[in-house]
């Protein structure tokens, strides 16, 4: 079945140490995205790419990093520079970029500091 | 900016009630819009879509249509079941191609 996976589900870190979140699709899809969801804040767009080894900055790139050097895989960074990590990670794709085309989602990561 | 507002939660209604979810719109140009469903400790599903004004999107029972007059998209359901009750985002994509996303609102369907 083609989708996208996200891992793990559930991620505890210790304050200061950086962590990577997995995120790979088999839809064949050139655009993956990053999205942070906070409690009645919705979803916040972190980092996208458009196509293999490109990627932009969202709205809320400070403390993040990302790479992206196989279609397939987009795995996304939260850095100790990061203030306020604990949060819902959710990496979605879709075959452009463009407003017509549907983002299909992942499962999520839920990633807590303590 | 482009932006989305939707009717803030929990909206809790009883099985075979009928459902609105109010979404307004403020976006440049012509935005394509979207309205997306979680279930508890999942990722988001697509649930309907409209991309120019006066259509409608539908999918199971829920309809939606794009009303450029009002910019509004609300979300309706003529007879909701327990097994609705998920949070609903409302979303558009504008001129900057970004999906842009509502707070998102939470339906509880009681038995």
């Amino acid at each position: 079945d083609g989708g996208i996976t996200q891992s793990p589900k559930y991620l505890f870190r210790k304050e200061g140490q950086n962590v990577t979140l997995s995120c790979e699709q088999n839809l064949n899809h050139d655009a993956m995205y990053w999205y942070r969801q906070d409690p009645g804040q919705g979803l916040r767009l972190i980092y996208y790419s458009q196509i293999v080894n490109d990627f932009q900055k969202g709205d809320i790139a400070e403390g993040y990093s990302v790479s992206r050097e196989k279609k397939e895989s987009f795995p996304l960074t939260v850095t100790s520079a990061q203030k306020n990590p604990t949060a819902f990670y959710l990496c979605a794709s879709s075959m452009g970029q463009g407003g017509y085309n549907e983002q299909f989602f992942g499962p999520g990561t839920r990633l807590t500091v303590l | 900016g482009d932006s989305v507002t939707q009717m803030e939660g929990p909206v809790t209604l009883s099985e075979e009630a009928f459902l609105t979810i109010n979404c307004t719109y403020t976006a440049t140009g012509y935005p394509s819009l979207f309205w997306y469903v979680q279930y508890p400790g999942e990722g988001l599903q697509l649930l309907l879509k409209a991309t120019k004004a006066d259509d409608k999107g539908s999918n199971k029972g829920f309809e939606a249509t794009y009303r450029k007059e009002t910019t509004s998209f609300h979300l309706e359901k003529g007879s909701v079941q327990v097994s609705d009750s998920a949070v609903y985002f409302c979303a558009l994509t504008g001129a900057t191609n970004k999906l842009i996303f509502g707070t998102g609102t939470l339906l509880a369907v009681q038995p």
